[in-house]
């Protein structure tokens, strides 16, 4: 499976955006990136995914690099309540494998 | 809503004594599938259910069985419990037409085995 690489943790403070990187330079063609987060004690929650092009929801954006190499998780304005851990995940769209692989990610820690 | 839940939250018990972990989701759902959270090791597969009747490994499945009798639930049974199995369990559950579907976690039963 491609791998992912995330920094250990990042500071923000209330209502600041948060850009949260991640790299992934062995990504295949039909690996789509995904975010999950994980607030304190509770289970992972989606956030977002996407394949090439740019992504919003109603909880983040994620940028794409246009090689694929590296991605970014935008906050547009954090709040205390996205104090939490962030995952990069890779799924191959091919795949049966619906395991979610998660890493370390990346502890974000939110100052009012 | 849409939920998973798991029962109990929280459970304290000794070596040896037979314990099931719930996990039942309201969404239809074929994928079901249960995570260990140990400090260091992250979130860690034990074993997953793309239907009823339909279970297989994941990447650390000794010790655990599951069944999958019903499409909503998909416990997790510990014949026989040991101090290594002291962690965080989350039950998962998505569609199963694809990679791309979300999938929802349920609140997490912290077990202790003493």
């Amino acid at each position: 499976d491609a791998k992912t690489t995330q920094p250990n943790s990042m500071e923000s403070n209330e209502e600041e955006p948060v850009h949260l990187p991640c790299n992934h330079s062995t990504i295949s063609g039909t690996d789509y990136i995904h975010w999950y987060r994980q607030l304190p004690s509770q289970g992972p929650e989606y956030v977002i995914h996407g394949l090439t092009s740019n992504v919003n929801n109603r909880m983040a954006s994620l940028a794409i690099a246009e090689d694929r190499k590296s991605s970014t998780l935008i906050l547009h304005r954090a709040t205390l309540r996205d104090a939490a851990v962030y995952y990069c995940i890779l799924r191959g769209i091919s795949s049966n494998d619906y395991k979610l692989s998660f890493g370390a990610g990346t502890t974000v820690t939110v100052r009012a | 809503e849409a939920q998973v839940t798991q029962n109990p939250r929280y459970l304290i018990t000794v070596t040896g004594k037979k314990l099931t972990v719930t996990c039942s989701q309201n969404m239809n759902h074929e994928y079901m599938s249960w995570y260990r959270q140990d400090p260091g090791l992250g979130l860690r597969q034990i074993y997953y259910s793309m239907n009823v009747e339909v279970t297989d490994k994941g990447d650390v499945p000794e010790g655990y069985k599951v069944s999958r009798k019903e499409k909503r639930n998909f416990p997790l049974i510990l014949e026989s419990p040991s101090p290594n199995q002291t962690s965080l369990y989350f039950c998962a559950s998505s569609v199963a037409s694809g990679t791309l579907y979300e999938q929802y976690f349920g609140p997490g039963t912290r077990l202790t085995v003493t």
